[in-house]
């Protein structure tokens, strides 16, 4: 049972274009819900964290929405950069029992 | 100021064998947690420790132990490794339980063989 989903698996677009990650849960009772960036073979760096009783985070071309009702999450990326080029997970922190769950991550390459 | 050290960074072993992979934290930082990121997965949890007590664990055998020590450091222990051991693991130090301002480390590269 896949608990987090993140559609679609890989992407690849031109430069310059905005583009939308999506993340979906079952659970909705959830402390937050947080984004991602993975370089190959490397570490997790936050891009953007919303805590459950927020609706949205902005940090510079990023913006990531939570809805929770539908058990949804978007990142969206304006005017996406080669430098974009990494994989980018969510995962939440579920209420009922502390744990964190991620989903399996969205392969994203900008082509210049 | 140092992030997130976890050493070594990357380790060849054998079936039926022992590993210990450690993990500084960032300085103040007491709550140490670790995950195991199988190559073309999302990363999956482990272990969660804060104030050297041990508050959360994921759905792993009992091979998997961890502990962390005075100075906030943490040693991940898997006994009797198998192939399917083989990933990339990773450990997280927050101020607090949970992802809230984690930082990651680089993560240790395990391969089985």
């Amino acid at each position: 049972k896949q608990e987090v989903t993140q559609i679609p698996a890989a992407l690849s677009v031109p430069e310059g274009e905005n583009l939308v990650l999506n993340c979906s849960f079952t659970d909705s009772a959830i402390y937050n819900l947080q984004w991602f960036r993975q370089d190959p073979g490397k570490g997790l760096t936050s891009l953007l964290l919303i805590q459950s009783s927020q609706r949205e985070q902005t940090s510079g071309r990023l913006n990531a929405s939570l809805d929770k009702s539908s058990g949804r999450s978007t990142l969206y990326i304006a005017a996406s950069q080669p430098g974009d080029s990494a994989t980018y997970l969510c995962a939440l922190e579920r209420l009922r029992d502390d744990k964190i769950i991620f989903g399996k991550g969205t392969r994203l390459h900008i082509l210049p | 100021d140092a992030g997130v050290t976890q050493s070594p960074t990357h380790l060849i072993k054998t079936r039926g064998q022992h590993v210990t992979l450690r993990c500084s934290p960032i300085s103040g930082h007491k709550s140490v947690s670790w995950y195991q990121q199988v190559l073309g997965q999302g990363p999956q949890f482990i272990f969660q420790y804060y104030e050297k007590e041990e508050r959360g664990r994921g759905n792993f055998p009992d091979r998997f132990s961890a502990r962390q020590f005075p100075n906030y450091s943490s040693e991940l222990n898997v006994n009797a490794l198998l192939l399917g051991d083989s990933a990339l693991y990773l450990c997280a130090s927050s101020f607090r339980l949970g992802l809230t301002e984690a930082f990651f480390g680089q993560g240790t590269r395990l391969t089985v063989v």
